[in-house]
């Protein structure tokens, strides 16, 4: 299968600063990644679509202004959690699209944990 | 938005069959039936997928009922590495996010 990497795999910050987390996709050019969260013992949730040299799409209920998803080409989008806080403290997932006909695969990253003192 | 249905948790031997339910009652013509599972502290990872006719691959195979409203993940002999949270999940163009509910639990003895 294609391979996304993730990085930082493990990212512990002060409460008020702010956390950049890569996402790429190596064998391959994704046009649409998402990203996700996951809370402990919990299911994974979306948080947004990201495409290729357009804005996010945000899923109802997550910040855009604290979550800032930046996808500025065909292998690599960004997620930046502006002015972390302990709430935000969580794993962090991201997933590059491959499409096929009326379908499309996603390749997960290994996800980043996140957790803001 | 169609859901799927799934056991929360089950339990393998090791080197024998693990039969995996979903049940999709509310699946429409072109919603595909995708696995994916996630082991601990990791990314999920992508099994199989299928629309009409069973499928195989090298992890598994995904057995289609014939009306649809359910399938069957199967992993032929289970190892301890196979242990993991199992999703079964509904995608579509119309709707190609993933939505992931609780999946099964799968645990598989030494």
């Amino acid at each position: 299968g294609a391979v996304v990497s993730q990085h930082p795999s493990r990212v512990i910050c002060k409460s008020g600063t702010s956390v950049k987390i890569e996402c790429r996709s190596l064998d391959f050019q994704a046009t649409t990644m998402f990203w996700y969260r996951q809370f402990p013992k919990q299911s994974l949730m979306l948080m947004a679509t990201s495409n290729e040299g357009s804005k996010a799409t945000y899923e109802q209920g997550v910040e855009k202004d604290k979550f800032l998803i930046n996808h500025a080409s065909l292998t690599l989008s960004t997620l930046t959690v502006t002015s972390a806080h302990p709430e935000d403290s969580s794993f962090y997932i991201c997933s590059a699209a491959a499409w096929g006909d009326n379908f499309n695969i996603q390749y997960f990253g290994a996800g980043t944990r996140l957790s803001v003192l | 938005d169609a859901k799927t249905t799934q056991p929360n948790s089950m339990e393998s031997n090791e080197e024998e069959p693990v039969h995996l339910p979903c049940n999709h009652s509310t699946i429409s013509g072109t919603d595909y039936i995708h696995w994916y599972r996630q082991l601990p502290s990791q990314g999920p990872e992508y099994v199989i997928h299928g629309l009409t006719s069973n499928v195989n691959n090298r992890m598994a195979s995904l057995a289609i009922a014939e009306d649809r409203k359910s399938s069957t993940l199967i992993l032929h002999r289970a190892t301890l590495r196979d242990a993991a949270v199992y999703y079964c999940i509904l995608s579509s163009l119309n709707d190609y996010k993933l939505s992931f509910g609780a999946g099964t639990t799968v645990t598989v003895r030494a």
